[in-house]
């Protein structure tokens, strides 16, 4: 069974750093296109970044220059390094993957950035 | 950038009528890489229709996709009480980015 978990959620002052983690199960990471999309609260879903299988990424204009995205092949683990963070980043993250045509998504983190 | 434009943006209908959510982009969608999520408060988005008009695994056969190009609709045939929830549009064809539509808020 597939499973993506997400972790690394939390308060974090504007300016400030935070990495989240996407422990995925049932499938290797590593061989799909990994996303990560976010929802800020009361707002619709936005896309934020992807990893394709041979390790290209790509990233939303609003987060190009400050967000990251990495995997950890053995720990089978995706990454989401976030800096310069801005209130504006507020929002549930997911993480999700692609197969095909279909989706699949974990049940996702909260940030918070607030002084 | 394809911008995919939801209508309407809340339905109020009861339970037993027929939905029907519109979805329109402004490009045509790549091989017909549209789907159709479903998400209530607090969970994430729910995988319903792939392709335009897969359903997804465990689906119930009142949800049903149709379109190709640039429009593209969902209906429910009829609503069951828990129906009732925000529904979003997403392209995937044409991407980075993927984009969502707006979402449409079926209500009572």
């Amino acid at each position: 069974e597939v499973q993506l978990v997400e972790s690394g959620g939390g308060l974090v002052q504007p300016g400030g750093s935070l990495r989240l983690s996407c422990a995925a199960s049932g499938f290797t990471l590593s061989s799909y296109w990994m996303h990560w999309v976010r929802q800020a609260p009361g707002k619709g879903l936005v896309w934020v970044s992807r990893i394709n299988h041979d390790g290209s990424t790509y990233y939303a204009d609003s987060v190009k220059g400050r967000f990251t995205i990495s995997r950890d092949n053995a720990k089978n683990t995706l990454y989401l390094q976030m800096s310069s963070l801005r209130a504006e980043d507020t929002a549930v993250y997911y993480c999700a993957r692609e197969y095909y045509e279909i989706w699949e998504w974990g049940q996702g983190t909260l940030v918070t950035v607030s002084s | 950038e394809i911008v995919l434009t939801q209508s309407p943006g809340t339905l109020s209908l009861s339970p037993g009528e027929r939905a029907t959510l519109s979805c329109r982009a402004s490009q045509s969608v790549s091989g017909s890489y549209l789907a159709w999520y479903q998400q209530k408060p607090g969970q994430a988005p729910r995988l319903l229709i792939y392709g335009a008009s897969s359903r997804a695994t465990g689906i119930p056969d009142r949800f049903s996709g149709s379109g190709s190009g640039t429009d593209f609709t969902l209906t429910i045939s009829r609503l069951e009480p828990e129906d009732f929830a925000v529904y979003y549009c997403q392209q995937h064809g044409s991407s980075p980015p993927v984009t969502f539509g707006g979402g449409t808020k079926v209500e009572i």
